[in-house]
């Protein structure tokens, strides 16, 4: 079974400046990494992926993410945040070889303020 | 816009009532699945279909059934409604499995 920490509820930071949002999972197997996006009132879109390969995935509107499997992280970074980028974010994991059910951390709220 | 289109966006119902929210999945997507999100337990998958087949189960209660036809659209019935079953529910659907996964905007169910 997988499990998913978001070790920050709420991450307030000013417009510009740089961001982490910190995930760690739990799993006995092989896993596929997963951050998506949720603004107000609206569906979950996703940002970025880590299935194989590099372990520093790209993803859409300038966020970035390390996939560590010694530390079992896979945090989520963008240099310099935009008011835009106020919402909720959350990590999500599934088992390589599993049915692939999405198993999320709890979401962290990231206040961007001018 | 995912692809995955969810109907109905909104739904008002009384205790102990039947609803139906109704899912597609994007073009040639074979696996549909179906979470809640409520503000006490967060993102909780409940139940994944393939090609029509049940693949897996989540935390969805025994007043709860879905289904996928043969065109791949999916429906998932909640019976006997409680205040807590009031959420956000989403679809999702991928083609392989496990892949990334594409969300719906969600069915906001309000149980009065």
């Amino acid at each position: 079974a997988q499990s998913v920490t978001q070790l920050d509820s709420q991450v307030p930071v000013f417009e510009e400046a740089p961001v982490e949002l910190r995930c760690n999972y739990s799993s006995s197997v092989s896993v596929y990494l997963f951050w998506y996006v949720q603004y107000p009132n609206q569906g979950l879109q996703l940002l970025l992926k880590y299935l194989s390969g590099s372990t520093l995935v790209k993803g859409i509107n300038g966020f970035e993410a390390e996939f560590n499997k010694s530390q079992t992280s896979f945090h989520l970074r963008k240099p310099s945040v935009h008011i835009s980028d106020t919402a909720e974010y959350f990590c999500a994991v599934t088992g390589a070889g599993n049915t692939g059910k999405l198993i999320f951390g709890q979401g962290t709220t990231l206040q961007v303020k001018p | 816009d995912s692809g995955v289109t969810q109907t109905p966006k909104h739904l008002i119902t009384a205790t102990g009532q039947r609803v139906t929210l109704r899912c597609s999945p994007r073009s040639g997507d074979l696996s549909v699945y179906w979470y809640q999100q409520s503000l006490d337990q967060g993102l909780q998958f409940l139940i994944q279909y393939y090609n029509g087949e049940e693949r897996a189960k989540g935390n969805i209660l025994e007043r709860f059934s879905a289904q996928q036809f043969p065109d791949l659209h999916s429906e998932l019935n909640l019976s006997s409604l409680e205040l807590g079953d009031s959420a956000l529910y989403f679809c999702a659907s991928s083609g392989q499995v496990p892949d990334t996964q594409y969300f719906g905007p969600g069915t906001r169910l309000t149980v009065l």
